[in-house]
């Protein structure tokens, strides 16, 4: 039962342009969502997160959005950079279950210069 | 403070044999995660301890991978008689209690081949 799905494995974006992630989930019991960014042979880094009761933070670049009834949220990276090709998971946390990240199967993004 | 850190970064190891990982995570982080992270798929959950507690394995795979945190600071990952499909990269994360909004913290992972 996979509850957290990113169903683009990659996206191609222009350098300058929008980059919209999408992360899609099932549990409503979800206190917050999380974006982490990966490079090749390095651990996940956390990029920004939001609260189940918000929807939408902002932090410079990134906007993550979040649509409860959809059970949806989405990344958006403005410009893009060709510094931010990674590849980008999705993850959900539920404080009342053991502080365990959910993670989607992650989308690559590719930023042509 | 350097982050979370993990040994080996690479390992090899025969059918059968047993592997053991270190972690050793952010001083003042008392939760410890490891996860596990197969080629296409996002990281999944395995277990994890608040100071020495475990207080959550029923993820692990199988009986054969074990974990230890004995006093509350670094941990190890233990996988007896590995097999095949366990070649993956391990993960270790580590926070503050309730980590909301900001996550974990994660090492670079020890990717395992087993041959």
């Amino acid at each position: 039962d996979q509850q957290v799905k990113q169903n683009s494995p990659s996206l191609s974006v222009q350098e300058g342009r929008i980059s919209i992630l999408n992360c899609d989930y099932t549990n409503s019991m979800f206190d917050y969502f999380l974006w982490y960014k990966k490079y090749p042979a390095e651990g996940p880094t956390f990029l920004i997160s939001i609260s189940s009761i918000k929807d939408k933070n902002e932090d410079g670049r990134f906007t993550v959005f979040l649509n409860k009834s959809a059970k949806h949220l989405s990344l958006h990276i403005v410009p893009s950079q060709p510094g931010d090709s990674a590849v980008y998971f999705c993850a959900a946390l539920n404080n009342n279950a053991g502080n365990m990240l959910t993670f989607g199967g992650g989308t690559r993004l590719m930023v042509k210069p | 403070d350097t982050g979370v850190s993990q040994d080996p970064r690479h390992k090899i190891t025969k059918r059968g044999q047993n592997v053991t990982f270190r972690c050793d995570p952010i001083s003042e982080h008392n939760r410890l995660y490891w996860y596990r992270q197969t080629l296409g798929q996002g990281p999944e959950f395995l277990t994890y301890f608040q100071n020495e507690a475990q207080l959550e394995k029923s993820r692990l795979l199988s009986d054969r991978f074990s974990a230890e945190r004995p006093k509350g600071s670094f941990s190890t990952l233990e996988i007896q008689r590995t097999e095949q499909g366990d070649s993956a990269m391990y993960l270790c994360a580590s926070s503050f209690d309730r980590a909301s909004n900001y996550g974990y913290t994660f090492g670079s992972g020890t990717r395992l081949t087993v041959v």
